[in-house]
């Protein structure tokens, strides 16, 4: 079983609220991963989560604030959003960060739209 | 910067193979080249990766140039189902950007019936 979840799988919110995206896996994976795509665009890293310890964050706004409670969960918390930031976000997982070997599995993401 | 080059965009006729090929000319002797697929909207699925010798699995086969500047991912039977955006990426080491997925824009197949 390779299965990342997200929810919800469709967000509207607007520039002033408060949000939460959630990604869950249970394959015990140690790292765990963000990434941002913005429409007709490769996907591009946000964070990367390793044994829950932020270990990458790649200049990423203070708007988006990553939490990693558990080694099986992954929360993106959202507050004062542009629209630019309108995207699709995606989750994954994968066994240990970097090894070469170390596969990524990525969920079927949020699209989140910001009014 | 991703470090491959693909074709933005290919055409394939149902039941045929599909041929993607990819450039990484500047691969590091321990970087993994690792091919994955998008279909609109949906989350990236992993197909396949190698290091040196070709591989092979229940979705495709990827062969890799000797001297590692270059891949080819093939579809042996390719079906409707198949179309997407095909990305090939190198992998860095742990050591180098933390073992990172850098996406390149990918080559978009199209199989036609």
């Amino acid at each position: 079983d390779t299965e990342v979840t997200q929810t919800p799988k469709h967000l509207v919110m607007g520039m002033t609220n408060k949000k939460s995206l959630k990604c869950e896996q249970h394959m015990g994976h140690r790292a765990m991963y963000w990434y941002k795509q913005k429409a007709k665009k490769p996907p591009e890293l946000m964070f990367v989560y390793s044994y829950e310890k932020l270990s990458i964050n790649e200049s990423v706004p203070s708007r988006f604030s990553p939490e990693c409670p558990n080694s099986s969960l992954l929360n993106l918390h959202l507050h004062a959003l542009q629209p630019e930031d309108s995207a699709l976000y995606l989750c994954a997982s994968s066994q240990q960060q970097g090894a070469g070997t170390d596969t990524q599995y990525f969920g079927p993401g949020t699209r989140l739209t910001v009014l | 910067d991703a470090k491959t080059t693909q074709p933005t965009s290919m055409d394939c006729a149902e039941g045929r193979a599909a041929n993607l090929p990819c450039n990484h000319s500047t691969i590091s002797g321990n970087e993994y080249v690792y091919w994955y697929r998008q279909i609109h909207s949906q989350g990236p699925q992993y197909i396949i990766h190698g290091l040196k010798n070709n591989e092979t699995n229940e979705m495709a086969s990827l062969i890799i140039t000797e001297d590692r500047k270059s891949s080819t991912l093939i579809l042996p039977h390719a079906t409707l189902r198949d179309t997407a955006v095909y990305y090939c990426i190198v992998k860095t080491p742990r050591h180098n950007e933390g073992g990172k997925l850098i996406f390149g824009q990918g080559t978009e197949l199209s199989v036609k019936p």
